[in-house]
């Protein structure tokens, strides 16, 4: 069983809509839990940081964590078709982070 | 702040030869740095996780004689492909965290194609 599980996509959403995605993780342990924006041929860039349940919001992006249905959720309002990449997230654990497969997301104009 | 480099950007070498990839922190002291490798489509791999001083700690079936991983200082962490063969074309990514923080950065990558 993999530690962090995704879907990996394509998910496709029209420009201006809300992209979701979503993520669940196995260890109970996990401390914390990141989204990262990955476009082609780049390293992984950090979007949003989450350790508490509930709801974070930056700017566009929200982060929701639930500990007790190990899930964690990653929505995009107002989609660009320069948020269009790959999203991973990754919970971290004993000085280790844990990578999902990635979504690719594509934001139609 | 929190900016991480890595040299070369891109590197091209021929089976059998070693190549070294440079990762930096350039305003932070790195305590931890992570390797990654990462294939087309596919996500990332942590490689192994080095701590300044000490002697990298490798996941499991990632083979310590042939990724060389040197944390000699709190901004410097290099990884050397020995004998390097075309399987080992991949873009490989170093990270950094300082101390006990759980965010890490990203250096840029490095694309290695061998022929």
């Amino acid at each position: 069983q993999k530690e962090v599980e995704q879907n990996s996509g394509p998910l496709s959403v029209p420009e201006g809509a809300i992209a979701s995605l979503n993520c669940t993780y196995s260890d109970r342990g996990s401390q914390s839990f990141f989204w990262y924006r990955q476009y082609s041929g780049k390293s992984p860039e950090l979007i949003m940081s989450i350790y508490s349940n509930g709801d974070k919001e930056d700017g566009r992006f929200t982060a929701q964590l639930n500990k007790a249905s190990q899930y964690v959720s990653l929505l995009i309002r107002d989609s660009q078709p320069s948020d269009s990449a790959t999203y991973l997230c990754a919970a971290y654990n004993f000085n280790k982070f844990y990578f999902g497969s990635g979504t690719k997301l594509n934001v139609k104009p | 702040g929190a900016v991480v480099s890595q040299h070369p950007s891109r590197v091209i070498c021929k089976s059998g030869t070693s190549v070294k990839i440079e990762c930096r922190s350039l305003d932070f002291q790195a305590t931890t740095m992570f390797w990654y490798r990462q294939f087309p489509k596919q996500s990332l791999m942590l490689m192994a996780t080095s701590n300044e001083g000490s002697k990298a700690t490798y996941e499991q079936g990632v083979e310590k004689d042939k990724f060389l991983i040197n944390h000699a200082s709190l901004t410097l962490s290099t990884l050397t492909v020995t004998s390097a063969h075309p399987e080992d074309s991949s873009f490989y990514i170093c990270s950094a965290k300082q101390g006990a923080s759980d965010t890490q950065y990203f250096g840029p990558g490095t694309r290695l194609t061998v022929l």
